[in-house]
């Protein structure tokens, strides 16, 4: 079975801060999919990246970037200088590759960016 | 650019009603997707479907629960007869294959009285 661990609830920054939301995750299958969504507070799940586990290699996006430790089996998300339109639950999320299509969701992060 | 719509985005209905929630996934997409959220929890998977049956479920979706494609742009969840806990914000989504990353719809959130 799979599992996500998102371990912070909620996180509040002052707008301009960086901030790091933490994803650990558990599978036995050595070939998966790892995933960030962000869910403002109109609700919708908005697709931000997708990473193989071959594939190791930090990526960023603007002010995102994504750090990904196969030893650690963690796949933490950074948002530099952070804006109040940043503020939104967001989710990390496992498929593996082998047979399953469904996406297993950690319990989210609440990320509060105030002015 | 193309996205998935649900309808309706708020459904009321009573105890021991059929439900019947809609999707139109992104239109080159051939995995189809239903999810379900209870308010502050996490995104739950219920049923994926692909050329045209059930390709993977969840304990959750149980027989209360069906999917169909009765055109080729609908995708549709019923419920068959509602409990209070059916009450969340249900998630439709699609992907081009079953490798790539899934798009959500705006969900359709359900109140169950």
């Amino acid at each position: 079975a799979q599992k996500v661990t998102q371990a912070q609830t909620e996180i509040s920054v002052v707008e301009k801060e960086d901030v790091t939301l933490d994803c650990v995750y558990e599978t036995r299958d050595t070939t998966y999919y790892l995933f960030w969504y962000k869910q403002p507070p109109s609700g919708e799940l908005v697709f931000l990246i997708r990473r193989n586990s071959f594939d190791e290699q930090n990526e960023i996006s603007g002010r995102y970037s994504w750090n990904f430790q196969k030893s650690t089996s963690s796949f933490n998300f950074t948002i530099t200088a952070s804006q109040v339109v940043d503020s939104a639950v967001y989710f990390c999320a496992l498929k593996i590759i082998q047979g399953a299509q469904k996406l297993v969701f950690g319990q989210g992060t609440r990320l509060t960016i105030n002015p | 650019e193309p996205e998935v719509t649900q309808t309706p985005s708020h459904q009321v209905t009573q105890m021991g009603q059929e439900v019947i929630l809609r999707c139109v996934p992104i239109s080159n997409h051939l995995y189809f997707y239903w999810y379900r959220q209870i308010l502050g929890q996490k995104v739950e998977f219920l049923v994926s479907f692909y050329n045209n049956e059930i390709s993977e479920k969840s304990e959750i979706f149980d027989d209360q629960f069906s999917v169909e494609r009765p055109d080729g742009s609908n995708f549709t969840l019923k419920i068959r007869s509602t409990k209070l806990e059916d009450s969340a914000m249900y998630f439709c989504a699609s992907s081009v294959d079953r490798f790539y990353e899934q798009y959500f719809g705006p969900g359709t959130r359900l109140t169950v009285t």
